[in-house]
């Protein structure tokens, strides 16, 4: 059972290039997350997708786009990589029925650095 | 705003002791709060919820309190071990952002043999 997958794990970009980071779930999650961890700053959101079919903006979204593909994936694109995007990428995914006391299952993380 | 403090200072605690680790929060008037453990190159990974009219949750070594009145949360491991060290983070629900989390910066735990 993989659980939630991201790939990559590691990715270096230059300022100015263009990526998508994926994620993929197989626990049948109804809710998708995107969230960056910076040294100090904590885990913060940048989108989510509360369901299939829809995609709502988080704390920092700005300089990011999402596609919720299908129920199982859930990839971030950074259309123009700028040195403040450098961080620590998590997908997660919930149940996202019966209300908020569902706990959320992690990705390992995508390490992207932008020179 | 909403705000999650956690004890940013790194606890270091001998084998075999009570680790007890802080989650405070403002603004917020949660029903439930979450604990997650994270080790370095790792997602994080769920422990604990509790449940506001719960006060307190065991899990094997694990204990977690919930006062909703000091807005204080705490999270104890009995018997410490070396493999119990990493960093562990408390988080509540966003407000306005489906089910997700707002999480704490977490506190780092170091147990020496």
């Amino acid at each position: 059972n993989a659980g939630v997958t991201q790939t990559p794990k590691f990715q270096v970009l230059k300022t100015g290039q263009s990526m998508t980071l994926q994620c993929a779930q197989d626990m049948n999650h109804n809710s998708m997350y995107w969230y960056r961890q910076d040294p100090g700053m904590g885990l913060r959101l940048i989108y989510y997708s509360a369901s299939e079919g829809t995609t709502d903006k988080g704390e920092v979204p700005n300089g990011y786009n999402v596609s919720r593909l299908n129920k199982r994936e859930f990839s971030l694109r950074l259309e123009s990589a700028a040195p403040s995007q450098t961080s620590v990428y998590f997908c997660a995914s919930s149940e996202g029925v019966g209300g908020r006391n569902q706990p959320q299952h992690f990705g390992d993380g995508t390490r992207l650095s932008i020179l | 705003s909403q705000k999650i403090e956690q004890n940013s200072e790194a606890l270091n605690i001998q084998e075999g002791k009570t680790a007890t680790l802080t989650c405070n929060y403002t603004n917020y008037s949660p029903a439930y709060l979450q604990w997650y453990r994270q080790d370095p190159g790792r997602g994080p990974v769920f422990l604990l919820l509790i449940r506001e009219n719960e006060k307190e949750k065991r899990k094997e070594r694990l204990k977690v309190t919930f006062d909703t009145t000091l807005k204080q949360s705490l999270f104890h491991i009995t018997a410490s071990q070396p493999a119990d060290s990493a960093t562990y983070l408390c988080a509540l629900v966003l407000s306005n952002s489906g089910y997700a989390l707002n999480f704490g910066k977490g506190t780092s735990l170091l147990v020496t043999p």
